[in-house]
């Protein structure tokens, strides 16, 4: 079974300080794992995957196999951040391949 | 290309009546996914289907629900007698096959049952 775990449903911080978003999986084979993003009455959008090892918007996650998290970080946060951000988790192939989200966490960057 | 395209944006309706939620898909994505997003519950995924063929719909609440995929271009989701605790925003979206892809998710559709 798939699951996927944020702890916090909030997170307020001012601008400039750094952000973690915590993001712990089950899942029994190999995942990808996603960050997706959802500003306000926006639709949701994908920020990031770790199979690119990309950086989007200042945010970078890194995969941690042995913790099983995916947190989603950034040094220094901005006012525009603030949005609902939601991990998910995908097995590779066939009818493994939906996407498990977690419920989801509000980041607040206050000025 | 315009991306998932779903109607009606809102709908208010009382409860007992019948609700159809629809979408388009990005053309050319093979998968197309049904979700309903709650402040208690947050995103749960109802049904999925590839290549118009339903999947996986053990995410789909009740017999009230059902969704059908006619073709590569066009789904509905319909609540059939709709009730109060169904208010919700329902996602549309779609993605090529495959679990490294992304899901390309659509406005939504805010779901209010009186």
């Amino acid at each position: 079974a798939q699951r996927v775990t944020q702890p916090e449903k909030l997170l307020s911080v001012f601008k400039g300080a750094p952000v973690e978003l915590k993001c712990n999986y089950s899942y029994s084979g190999s995942p990808e794992l996603f960050w997706y993003v959802q500003y306000s009455r926006q639709r949701l959008q994908l920020l990031l995957r770790h199979i690119s090892r990309e950086s989007i918007k200042g945010f970078t996650a890194d995969l941690n196999k042995g913790e099983t998290s995916f947190h989603l970080k950034k040094p220094f946060a901005q006012e525009e951040d603030s949005a609902m951000y939601y991990c998910a988790l995908s097995g590779q192939t066939g009818a493994n391949s939906k996407l498990t989200f977690g419920k989801g966490i509000t980041l607040s960057v206050r000025p | 290309d315009a991306g998932v395209i779903q109607s009606p944006r809102h709908e208010v309706t009382e409860m007992g009546q019948e609700v159809t939620l629809r979408c388009k898909p990005i053309s050319g994505h093979n998968s197309l996914f049904w979700y309903r997003q709650t402040m208690m519950r947050g995103l749960e995924l109802l049904i999925y289907f590839n290549n118009n063929v339903p999947i996986d719909d053990s995410g789909m609440p009740e017999d009230r629900f059902s969704a059908k995929m006619p073709n590569a271009s066009f789904s509905t989701l319909k609540i059939q007698p709709s009730e109060p605790r169904d208010s919700a925003v329902y996602f549309c979206a779609s993605s090529m096959t495959g679990g490294d892809q992304p899901q390309h998710f659509g406005d939504g559709t805010r779901l209010s049952i009186l």
